[in-house]
């Protein structure tokens, strides 16, 4: 079957622990997108890359890194520098045209 | 003033009745437009694109109003397993940048 996954479904850290959230996908879609979501707000545009090797800040990129050395995978990586980490993390990746694809999420708890 | 704005809801609908709400964008230049459905701590996930000229799957039907910045979904026949949060999402450049409302929440009782 065809389609991304995430991994772990829900992660628990001790502030000051960097975490990184897997993200794989078999679509051999060439861009891939990490968001975040918070209670009531909408989805908020983390990182993206075009193509391997290759990414860009999104809105909300400080705290946070990347790396894109497969097209199929796109870790992200949560710093002890972001200051409000707790959160729903998704991971898309988008076709030829412009619908992206999610996958199930990551739900990160930071005490 | 946020790019893409919704009703936050809820939406409190009868089984059988029609629901309609709307999504403002901020950005003329916006090209494409699309309702994703998230029901509650999943992902969304695509429920249709929306064309200039509308649009309509099943008992969905989409609509863009380019002169006054919005799109509208109306759902039909509201069904139960239709509860969820619907999302308006607008593309507004070719990298796939895509900007997301918050979410209209529909609940559909019996």
């Amino acid at each position: 079957d065809g389609g991304i996954t995430q991994s772990p479904k829900y992660l628990f850290r001790k502030e000051g622990q960097n975490v990184t959230l897997s993200c794989e996908q078999n679509l051999n879609h060439d861009a891939m997108y990490w968001y975040r979501q918070d209670p009531g707000q909408g989805l908020r545009l983390i990182y993206y890359s075009q193509i391997v090797n290759d990414f860009q800040k999104g809105d909300i990129a400080e705290g946070y890194s990347v790396s894109r050395e497969k097209k199929e995978s796109f870790p992200l990586t949560v710093t002890s520098a972001q200051k409000n980490p707790t959160a729903f993390y998704l991971c898309a990746s988008r076709t030829g045209v412009d619908e992206q694809y999610f996958g199930p999420g990551t739900r990160l708890t930071v005490t | 003033r946020k790019e893409v704005e919704q009703d936050p809801g809820p939406f409190n609908v009868p089984e059988g009745a029609t629901v309609a709400f709307n999504c403002t964008y901020s950005n003329s230049a916006s090209q494409s437009f699309f309702w994703y459905r998230q029901d509650c701590r999943k992902e969304p996930k695509l429920l249709m694109s929306v064309y200039s000229s509308g649009n309509e799957d099943g008992r969905f039907t989409a609509q863009l109003n380019r002169a006054s910045q919005y799109i509208s979904l109306l759902i039909r026949d509201s069904k139960l397993s239709d509860s969820a949060t619907y999302l308006c999402v607008v593309n507004s450049d070719s990298w796939g940048k895509l900007q997301f409302g918050a979410g209209t929440q529909v609940v559909v009782t019996p």
